[in-house]
């Protein structure tokens, strides 16, 4: 059975700083893996989608990396700021699942 | 260009009555997913339906729980008999494939009274 970790559970750092999110996960079976934004009351933002046979994938100032084998994805946040803040989720998709696996997240606080 | 609708995004029900979400997913997208999620915690796949089918439903309560996507309008996930615990935030995704990038709906927040 899948199951997501995030660590930390939550953050919080001077504006400007760069910063990275930690996930991993328990199957290397995986089809994707995706990080989304979630803002307080409010739905999920995709920021990034790995599949499985990537490495790695970039917009702006962020930068997920997937580690197969080891079962690790690492978002990386450059020149953090205070819009920044949110919960980040990670969440993969099984081989041959047809459901996606959530982590419980990491909530990020940018101080101005 | 709309997004994933939900609604409505809260729904207040007592003890007892029945709640029925809607969700219509991105346009031209027939993969449609149901999610909860509890306070301080992550999302918990519920059920996984395309259009006229369910595919997965691992995830949704034996009881009281039901959802459907039909041919015409909206997926919706049906709630019978309401408990407090069932208060929480539901949220829909859909994605062109079963195996593509997801969008997400604003959610709906139930609260059972």
């Amino acid at each position: 059975k899948q199951e997501v970790t995030q660590i930390p559970a939550a953050l919080s750092v001077p504006e400007g700083e760069n910063l990275v999110l930690n996930c991993s996960f328990t199957d290397s079976a995986i089809y994707n893996l995706q990080w989304f934004r979630q803002d307080p009351g409010k739905g999920l933002t995709s920021l990034l989608l790995i599949q499985s046979s990537q490495r790695e994938q970039t917009s702006g100032r962020l930068n997920a990396s997937l580690d197969k084998s080891s079962g690790r994805s690492t978002l990386y946040i450059a020149a953090s700021q205070p819009g920044d803040s949110a919960t980040y989720l990670c969440a993969v998709k099984d081989l041959g699942g047809f459901k996606t696996i959530f982590g419980a997240g990491t909530r990020l606080f940018v101080k101005a | 260009n709309a997004g994933v609708m939900q609604n409505p995004r809260h729904l207040v029900r007592r003890r007892g009555q029945e709640a029925r979400l809607r969700c219509s997913p991105m346009k031209g997208h027939s993969h449609v997913y149901w999610y909860r999620q509890l306070p301080e915690e992550g999302l918990k796949f519920m059920v996984y339906l395309q259009k006229e089918n369910i595919i997965d439903e691992s995830g949704m309560p034996k009881e009281r729980f039901s959802a459907e996507f039909p041919k015409e309008g909206p997926s919706i996930l049906r709630i019978q008999q309401v408990v407090r615990g069932d208060s929480a935030a539901y949220f829909c995704a859909s994605s062109a494939q079963g195996g593509e990038k997801l969008f997400f709906g604003s959610g709906t927040q139930l609260s059972v009274l």
